[in-house]
């Protein structure tokens, strides 16, 4: 989605944390989320922010919110070899017609 | 396995060809997305039904495109007259009611669409 943008690689060694960034241009968007996809599958939802909140964390993941920068990232602590796989951030705008606006995934690699 | 089923997972077809595909939401969702995915991209949305009534559609969404969701359950998506541009994944997701928090979207595995 032309809205939405991330950095298409990111390769960091097992036991690393690493971050994943997303920035959006919707200052309206009211949800942010990530979904993973791992290859030949569809799209799982790890996590998600309220635009109220800067900071969210769920187990091993983090969400990170800055309204002003209008700058999402996810931090994924003790990365595994089971996180490789495409990240998307995605928004959902205020007013808009029920659907999310998604970025072009991240691709991350876990190094052993 | 209650979650969103799609059928088929992979479909081949030659250019100028109909196909047709299937998609089951989670039973108590009354909200169905179709969305496109080509490769290396995110999802593109193409329409959604809340129950039975389809509510919008992309501009994506050629005439050659048709949706249908008849009794509020499964759905189908139509592509008449394929095309080689068609090749992509075609997901479905379904939710309960407004999308947030609360009720994100839940996708299927999609069917991969190859045209030749």
């Amino acid at each position: 989605g032309e809205d939405v943008e991330q950095s298409l690689f990111l390769s960091v060694r097992e036991g690393d944390s690493s971050v994943i960034n997303c920035t959006y241009t919707d200052s309206s968007s009211t949800y942010l989320y990530w979904y993973k996809q791992e290859p030949g599958a569809g799209l799982q939802l790890l996590t998600y922010i309220f635009s109220n909140m800067d900071m969210k964390q769920d187990q091993r993941l983090t969400v990170l919110l800055n309204k002003k920068d209008k700058h999402l990232s996810l931090r994924i602590a003790d990365t595994q070899t089971g996180d490789s796989a495409i990240y998307f951030c995605a928004e959902y705008p205020r007013g808009s017609a029920r659907q999310l606006t998604f970025g072009s995934g991240t691709q991350l690699t876990v190094l052993p | 396995d209650t979650g969103v089923s799609q059928d088929p997972r992979h479909k081949i077809t030659k250019r100028g060809q109909n196909v047709t595909f299937r998609c089951d939401p989670i039973s108590e969702h009354n909200r169905l997305y179709w969305y496109r995915q080509t490769l290396g991209q995110g999802p593109e949305f193409l329409t959604y039904f809340q129950n039975e009534a389809q509510l919008e559609k992309s501009r994506l969404l050629s005439d050659r495109f048709s949706a249908e969701r008849p009794k509020g359950s499964f759905s189908t998506l139509e592509i008449q007259r394929t095309e080689q541009g068609d090749s992509a994944m075609y997901l479905c997701a379904s939710s309960l009611g407004t999308v947030g928090g609360d009720s994100p979207l839940h996708f299927g595995n999609g069917t991969r669409l190859t045209v030749t």
